[in-house]
């Protein structure tokens, strides 16, 4: 029963630094989703994938980039860390997707969260 | 630009109470509105997902209504438990497959 699976839990990085957070679904949803939240901005979307193969920009993408593996796993990815990027991240995925069909189960599926990366750049 | 607005920051009530979140945003032009509790340390779980054409959504104790028109939504927690205690937050959805957070209100239920 496990969900949405994120690694690490947690990291520190020092500025200019790279690495890749890890996210694994075992619900065979469509739909992946990374947010990141900060204090006083909730979350916010950095960027999604409706379905395999398929990835799209959030509202805050600049500095990041993702990777849809597989249908089961979405990465993200810092190449040059920057003190901005200090934050949680959260992954996120959804039944819904592109090419399931009715408008409705696109779109009015619930999200099912990770419980988060907290990641620190020095 | 969707805001989304979440009033009140913070809540602060005895065991038993009834009590109400309230969430407002700017663009009525929304597909669902997702409410989550998030607790410490954690993600968010998500608690009720009320759709467009709906006006409400009930769930145990838990009850969260839609005014698209007035871009408005509440969640209605009746005999509050220590339990409860979390951040809820709730989240428009929006053609383009996006979800749009508000800040979220901090609730303390006091045994």
């Amino acid at each position: 029963n496990a969900g949405v699976t994120q690694t690490p839990k947690f990291q520190v990085l020092k500025t200019g630094q790279s690495m890749t957070l890890q996210c694994a679904q075992d619900m065979n949803h469509n739909s992946m989703y990374w947010y990141r939240q900060d204090p006083g901005m909730g979350l916010r979307l950095i960027y999604y994938s409706a379905s395999e193969g398929t990835t799209d920009k959030g509202e805050v993408p600049n500095g990041y980039n993702v990777s849809r593996l597989n249908k089961r796993e979405f990465s993200l990815r810092l190449e040059s860390a920057a003190p901005s990027q200090t934050s949680v991240y959260f992954c996120a995925s959804s039944e819904g997707g592109l090419g399931t069909g009715l408008w409705g189960s696109i779109y009015n599926s619930p999200l099912h969260f990770g419980n988060g990366t907290r990641l620190t750049v020095t | 630009k969707q805001e989304v607005t979440q009033i009140p920051a913070a809540l602060s009530v005895p065991e038993g109470e009834n009590l109400v979140l309230n969430c407002s945003f700017t663009d009525s032009a929304i597909y669902n509105l997702q409410w989550f509790r998030q607790d410490p340390g954690k993600g968010l779980t998500s608690l009720l997902l009320i759709q467009s054409s709906q006006r409400e959504q009930t769930s145990g104790r838990l009850n969260a209504s839609l005014d698209k028109s007035s871009g408005r939504s509440t969640l209605y927690i009746a005999a509050s438990q220590p339990g409860d205690s979390a951040t809820y937050l709730c989240a428009p959805k929006h053609p383009g497959n996006k979800l749009v957070f508000g800040a979220g209100t901090i609730l303390r239920v006091k045994s």
